[in-house]
């Protein structure tokens, strides 16, 4: 069945560092992908998302690119700041949302 | 803006217990969802509903049902709450259609059964 798959935390950085999470998928077809964020006490929001092979989803600084042909959607930030800190989750959907099971980030100043 | 409201965000029952937890979505959407999050498992679906009086099970049924009179309101119970059922419940809402179609969550309930 479908699944994604994103790297396991916690990840500790420090203010300014360069963010990457990992997220891969495994479909019978290509879904919609998203990234969301939980911050601490909240839901989850959606932070950004892409629908379509080669689409880059962008918002408050992070990026993510749809790639078909490693099956990915990595979530990136050039510069992390204290308030980035939060749970992320990676999701893929074709009909249902199917998550990852989280990656919690930590940035200290 | 879309708003998903729960009606509790913190709730303590005892084992045995019938426990309801609201959920009601101010955007007219088709589709609501109920899931529970834990600690290394992340987000599993529970139940889902695509329209009014529609409800299909998600990966986790058992001990939950839900109910779906209204379409802005989807309701989760637990008939016989036991303690492993201690959880957060995340409630959400989308429109139907578009398979990109994003979707909005609740703040959650954190209930915990004694």
């Amino acid at each position: 069945g479908n699944s994604v798959t994103q790297m396991e935390g916690p990840v500790t950085l420090s203010e300014e560092a360069f963010l990457t999470i990992n997220c891969t998928y495994t479909a019978t077809g290509y879904p919609s992908l998203f990234w969301y964020v939980q911050y601490p006490g909240e839901g989850l929001q959606l932070l950004l998302k892409a629908t379509k092979a080669d689409d880059k989803g962008s918002n408050k600084g992070f990026e993510a690119t749809y790639r078909k042909e490693t099956t990915s959607f990595h979530l990136e930030k050039g510069s992390v700041q204290v308030s980035d800190s939060a749970v992320y989750f990676c999701g893929g959907s074709q009909g249902n949302l199917i998550f990852g099971k989280g990656t919690k980030l930590s940035v200290k100043p | 803006d879309v708003k998903v409201t729960q009606s509790s965000r913190y709730l303590v029952k005892r084992t045995g217990e019938k426990v309801f937890l609201e959920c009601v979505q101010d955007m007219d959407h088709e589709n609501m969802f109920w899931y529970r999050q834990d600690p290394g498992l992340g987000l599993r679906l529970i139940y889902f509903s695509y329209d009014v009086k529609m409800k299909e099970k998600g990966d986790i049924p058992e001990g939950y049902s839900v109910s779906r009179e209204k379409k802005e309101r989807f309701s989760l119970i637990l008939e016989s709450a036991s303690t492993n059922q201690t959880s957060m419940y995340l409630c959400a809402s989308r429109f139907s259609g578009r398979r990109g179609n994003e979707q909005f969550f609740g703040p959650g309930t954190r209930l915990t059964v004694l």
